[in-house]
């Protein structure tokens, strides 16, 4: 069965990076775009960003242009989400899931939890 | 950005009731129009994409429509674990902009 598992929560002083990790299985990886979506405490999912595994190309939202990286290990089926200049703005739960170009989004990881405090 | 404006942003229902939820885009987006459903602590659900196309799995008492720019989720016969917040997600446009939530109530 198709499995997102996404990496530990994390807590983060401003000003540092947080890197998110979620490996997929039960689906063949490079077949499938993944996007990733945050969602702050009581509020509306945030679409960031999509990277395609089979070659990398990455599209981000303006938003986050400058401050996300999205790679992929295609031999360990994970995708990462690397978010930097942490401010407490960036607290949130951090999705990635699977998808196509367009955001039909069929599976998603279980989400990570990402605290920014001084 | 799109925008994409819900309504109502909560609603309680019972068994059975018939239920619409309903999403305006600030501009034209096709039939560009996905809906989720979310539950506490969970990620959301796909239920509804390209406006009108049921995802695998759904039930069938969930369905969508689509009006120049206007969109509409419908739950036929409302069932108990129909509860949670709905949004819609605008794919037309690369912000894939979501609404603001329709916390639905059973």
């Amino acid at each position: 069965q198709v499995q997102l598992e996404q990496s530990g929560a994390e807590v983060k002083r401003p000003g540092a990076s947080v890197k998110v990790s979620c490996k997929a299985s039960g689906y063949t990886f490079t077949y499938y775009y993944i996007h990733w979506v945050r969602q702050a405490p009581g509020e509306v999912p945030e679409w960031m960003g999509i990277i395609n595994p089979n070659g990398g190309d990455t599209k981000y939202a303006q938003k986050f242009q400058g401050r996300v990286t999205l790679t992929t290990d295609t031999a360990a089926s994970t995708a990462y989400m690397e978010l930097g200049s942490l401010s407490s703005d960036d607290t949130a739960v951090y999705f990635c899931a699977r998808g196509e170009l367009l955001p039909h989004l069929d599976y998603w990881g279980q989400g990570t939890l990402v605290s920014v405090s001084s | 950005d799109i925008q994409m404006t819900q309504s109502p942003s909560s609603l309680s229902a019972s068994v059975g009731d018939r239920v619409t939820i309903t999403c305006r885009a600030s501009q034209s987006i096709s039939s560009y129009l996905i809906w989720y459903q979310q539950k506490p602590g969970k990620a959301p659900k796909l239920l509804i994409y390209g406006a009108t196309s049921l995802q695998d799995g759904v039930p069938s008492r969930f369905s969508g429509s689509r009006s120049g720019t206007d969109f509409t989720l419908t739950i036929s016969s409302l069932q108990p674990e129909d509860f949670g917040t709905y949004y819609c997600q605008q794919s037309y446009s690369l912000s894939y902009t979501f609404g603001q939530g329709t916390n639905l109530e059973i």
